[in-house]
């Protein structure tokens, strides 16, 4: 079974902060990806990233910047000197790479609320 | 470019009631999915589709049904609304060729059951 765990619920920071959300995963695959996607209030939902088993390079994209480390089972999302523009849920996934699995589990989500 | 749509928007039911969720997408994906959102729960896996005539469960499937007759379509019946159906409702679609496909959801359906 997979699973996705995002222990923060909500955090609050203030503009110009540095803000890291913490991604914890569980699956039995040895080949699996990962995501992020954003929700602003308007509620669409954006992808943002995604990372593969086999990739443990870190990215960076403008203001924000990913850290997977399969020792540790997770898939850190860090975004430098956060605006008001960044306040939303953030979710992490997880896809089994098995068979047919093409099942997308999401943690529970943590809402970001950048404080100008 | 269109991508994933959903209708409505907005929808009002009594317990009771029957509707179906409308899902349509122009990118030409095999897979094709329904999600609940629900406060404090992420979102949840109802049904699946990897293709035409093909459908399957997820995490949350009682009280739904899905079809998938076209590959373009995949519409989510309610079939007798409840109080506990009450939720925002995304479908999502993807190439099924590569695990790493990023999902495209539709802008959601939010739906209240009173």
């Amino acid at each position: 079974a997979q699973k996705v765990t995002q222990a923060q619920t909500e955090i609050s920071v203030v503009e110009k902060e540095d803000v890291t959300l913490d991604c914890v995963y569980e699956t039995r695959d040895t080949t699996y990806y990962l995501f992020w996607y954003k929700q602003p209030p308007s509620g669409e939902l954006v992808f943002l990233i995604r990372r593969n088993s086999f990739d443990e390079q870190n990215e960076i994209s403008g203001r924000y910047s990913w850290n997977f480390q399969k020792s540790t089972s997770s898939f850190n999302f860090t975004i430098t000197a956060s605006q008001v523009v960044d306040s939303a849920v953030y979710f992490c996934a997880l896809r089994g790479g098995g068979g047919s699995n093409y099942k997308l589990t999401f943690g529970k989500g943590t809402l970001l609320t950048v404080n100008p | 470019n269109a991508g994933v749509t959903q209708t409505p928007k907005f929808q009002v039911l009594k317990t009771g009631q029957s509707m179906t969720l409308q899902c349509a997408q122009d990118m030409n994906h095999e897979y094709m999915s329904w999600y609940r959102q629900d406060p404090g729960m992420g979102l949840r896996l109802i049904h699946y589709s990897v293709g035409a005539g093909i459908t399957d469960q997820g995490e949350v499937p009682n009280g739904y049904n899905v079809s998938r007759s076209t590959t373009e379509d995949f519409p989510l019946r309610l079939l007798s609304a409840a109080p506990s159906q009450t939720s925002v409702y995304f479908c999502a679609s993807s190439k099924l060729r590569g695990w790493d496909q990023p999902q495209h959801f539709g802008d959601g359906t939010r739906l209240s059951i009173l």
